[in-house]
């Protein structure tokens, strides 16, 4: 089976850098996934990292690091409409099916 | 737009009913995935599809099933409704091991 953890809420500031963790446990491992999430909205793919390290994309970084099983979200000048949920999911070493973990809310103030 | 589509997007029922959700993956996606997402469990796996056989199973109760057909849209299909089966309904696609791309989701609220 799978654990997955991550803050339940965070609030930061417009303009800022914000760094959203994620922890997880699993029999078995063979990716990780970043979605955004607007309330009542599909979730949207943001990053994907399999090796260690990080990965860059415009305001969006993710870094991973396996023998720690831990993972984070950076996000960078932060806008009003990042205002969401970020969920990190965690992919098994068989098959293409996705662990979720319960999300952060981030709620950016002006 | 992620390129899957679902229908219908709110479906409202009563208890003991049997309802039908549809999805159509993006255009050459062989996989198709249904999750769960209510408000107190958060984004729940509950099958896999791939180009027409089931390929895994996730916390899927036994009142529900689901198929994909020939032409590769997939039906998710809730029976004896309960108020507990309220939720949201997303339907993924990927290509075979690749990134999940989520339709916009059908509300099911069984009164």
């Amino acid at each position: 089976g799978q654990n997955i953890d991550q803050p339940t809420e965070m609030t930061a500031t417009e303009g800022a850098i914000v760094q959203i963790n994620c922890t997880y446990q699993t029999s078995g491992f063979n990716g990780l996934f970043w979605y955004q999430q607007h309330a009542g909205e599909a979730p949207t793919f943001l990053s994907y990292n399999v090796l260690d390290g990080l990965e860059e994309k415009g305001r969006f970084s993710s870094f991973l690091s396996r023998s720690k099983g831990y993972s984070y979200l950076l996000l960078k000048e932060l806008q009003m409409k990042d205002s969401a949920s970020y969920l990190c999911a965690v992919r098994e070493s068989s098959g293409n099916m996705l662990t979720f973990g319960g999300g952060t809310r981030l709620m950016v103030k002006p | 737009d992620s390129g899957v589509t679902q229908t219908p997007k709110h479906l409202i029922t009563a208890t003991g009913q049997r309802v039908t959700l549809r999805c159509s993956p993006r255009s050459g996606d062989l996989s198709v995935y249904w999750y769960q997402q209510s408000l107190d469990q958060g984004l729940q796996f509950l099958i896999q599809y791939y180009n027409g056989e089931e390929r895994a199973k996730g916390n899927i109760l036994e009142r529900f099933s689901a198929q994909q057909f020939p032409d590769l849209h997939s039906e998710l299909n809730l029976s004896s409704l309960e108020l507990g089966d309220s939720a949201l309904y997303f339907c993924a696609s990927s290509t075979t091991s690749d990134t999940q791309y989520f339709g916009p989701g059908t509300r099911l609220t069984v009164l």
